[in-house]
């Protein structure tokens, strides 16, 4: 069974511009969740979906941060404009449902210069 | 409000011996608790969880963990170290009660296990 798919795996770019990360859940997963992780700490979550419809985004920064999950199954997630704190991993993750174990994508590592 | 406390940065055992990683738990009501692993550069790989039932429960790797409900507490345990287990590990809970389904991760420990 393939498993999530995240890319780019690495992503440099200079504050003040724009960057996007794309996830491709695991085939029948009907939730997905976008984590932030800064080095040294735990995965903290931006944003989670079930199906198409976005269950909880309290964490998310929405005056620069923003994901879509068109058609209930691939998902981006998008910085607008980056500052020098995105620094991070970020890890997409999926599930069959709200009530299961969650499964990680190898992340998308950000770097904000 | 739900959190989790991993109250060891880094857990050093050598190969062979029994290992104990710590996590304990606050929730206002009934926790779902899981374990993950990270490699490096690598994403989080699920290890076990407990949802309810039994307080042992069994997962990945030889992997173990305990729920204790009264000292709130979900200790991940394995038999015989191994090199190979070297990673870093995190505890995640989750309140059954919270209609926001979101899991609070620990910040996680780092296990080395020396030959």
């Amino acid at each position: 069974e393939a498993g999530v798919a995240q890319s780019p795996r690495y992503k440099i770019i200079e504050k003040r511009q724009s960057v996007a990360f794309w996830c491709n859940p695991i085939s029948g997963h009907a939730t997905l969740y976008w984590y932030q992780q800064i080095l040294g700490q735990g995965p903290k979550l931006l944003i989670q979906f079930q199906n198409n419809g976005v269950v909880d985004d309290s964490q998310l920064p929405k005056d620069r941060f923003s994901a879509e999950r068109l058609k209930g199954v691939d998902s981006t997630l998008k910085i607008q404009p980056a500052k020098l704190e995105d620094s991070a991993v970020y890890l997409c993750a999926t599930g069959l449902s709200l009530y299961n174990e969650q499964f990680f994508g190898p992340g998308t590592r950000l770097t904000v210069l | 409000a739900q959190s989790v406390a991993q109250p060891e940065d880094q857990v050093n055992v050598a190969e062979g011996n029994p290992l104990t990683v710590k996590c304990t738990y606050s929730v206002s009501g009934n926790p779902y608790l899981f374990w993950y692993v990270q490699y490096p550069n690598r994403g989080l790989q699920f290890l076990l969880k407990y949802i309810t039932g039994d307080n042992l429960v069994k997962g990945s790797y030889g992997f173990e963990a305990e729920f204790n409900k009264s000292q709130t507490s979900f200790h991940l345990k394995k038999p015989s170290a191994l090199v190979s287990d070297s990673a870093l590990y995190f505890c995640a809970v989750r309140d059954i009660s919270d209609s926001g389904y979101a899991l609070n991760f620990g910040k996680g420990t780092s296990l080395l296990v020396t030959p």
